[in-house]
């Protein structure tokens, strides 16, 4: 167990649609990063936040925002779904901003049909 | 940018055998260097990272992996394979260490089958 939280553990929506997926960080973790995970583009960094505040920004489409809270706890919101952005989107978290390792959580599945 | 290439998607060993999955980066500073394995259903989990210190790298589970700047590789290696150690592999280098953010930049992934 990583410590780190998500839920829902599965989603399916419409086209569309829109969704926020949550994450509560490892206790005493201050960053959380967003990863998506899809058959054709593999593992792709989304975003960081550290302390409430954005650090880094990936690929990450328009219709994507993300937010940390705080209590630290972060949630990825996606809008007007696509079929393409069924994937596994993973939360992580690490103690500080740039040299401790990352800590996954299990993942949210969302299927868009 | 930083970038990995893993060399096989699949691997397949029989139980017993030695593991190696191979991983190649391209990096313009010296690079931060992990791998990580990814059980079925389950999230990733940190096998051991490489920072500028030691080149051979001790990580959970009997792997360990040796970073060779003149070859540009990060293999993982485990002696002795076991059931167990079926599961997804990636490589990952981070981007941002020294500019205050951390962004890792995965492989592609190695599946390893182990056979009995």
């Amino acid at each position: 167990d990583s410590g780190v939280t998500q839920t829902p553990k599965h989603l399916i929506t419409a086209t569309g649609q829109r969704v926020t997926l949550r994450c509560s960080p490892r206790s005493g973790d201050l960053s959380v990063y967003w990863y998506q995970q899809s058959l054709d583009q593999g593992l792709q960094f989304l975003i960081q936040y550290y302390n409430g505040e954005e650090r880094a920004k990936g690929n990450i489409l328009e219709r994507f925002s993300a937010q940390q809270f705080p209590d630290l706890h972060s949630e990825l919101n996606l809008s007007s779904l696509e079929l393409g952005d069924s994937a596994l989107y993973f939360c992580a978290s690490s103690l500080d901003l740039t040299n401790s390792p990352l800590h996954f959580g299990n993942g949210t599945r969302l299927t868009v049909t | 940018a930083q970038s990995v290439t893993q060399l096989g998607s699949h691997v397949s060993v029989s139980e017993g055998a030695l593991v190696l999955l191979r991983c190649n980066y391209s990096s313009s500073v010296p690079p931060y260097l992990f791998w990580y394995v990814q059980y079925p259903n389950q999230g990733l989990q940190l096998l051991l990272k490489y920072t500028s210190a030691a080149t051979l790298v001790k990580g959970i589970n009997g792997f360990e992996a040796e970073f060779k700047k003149s070859e540009t590789s990060f293999h993982l290696t485990k002696p002795s394979a076991h059931m167990s150690d079926a599961a997804e592999y990636f490589c990952a280098v981070s981007e941002g260490q020294n500019t205050g953010f951390q962004k890792l930049v995965f492989g592609t992934g190695t599946r390893l089958l182990v056979s009995p």
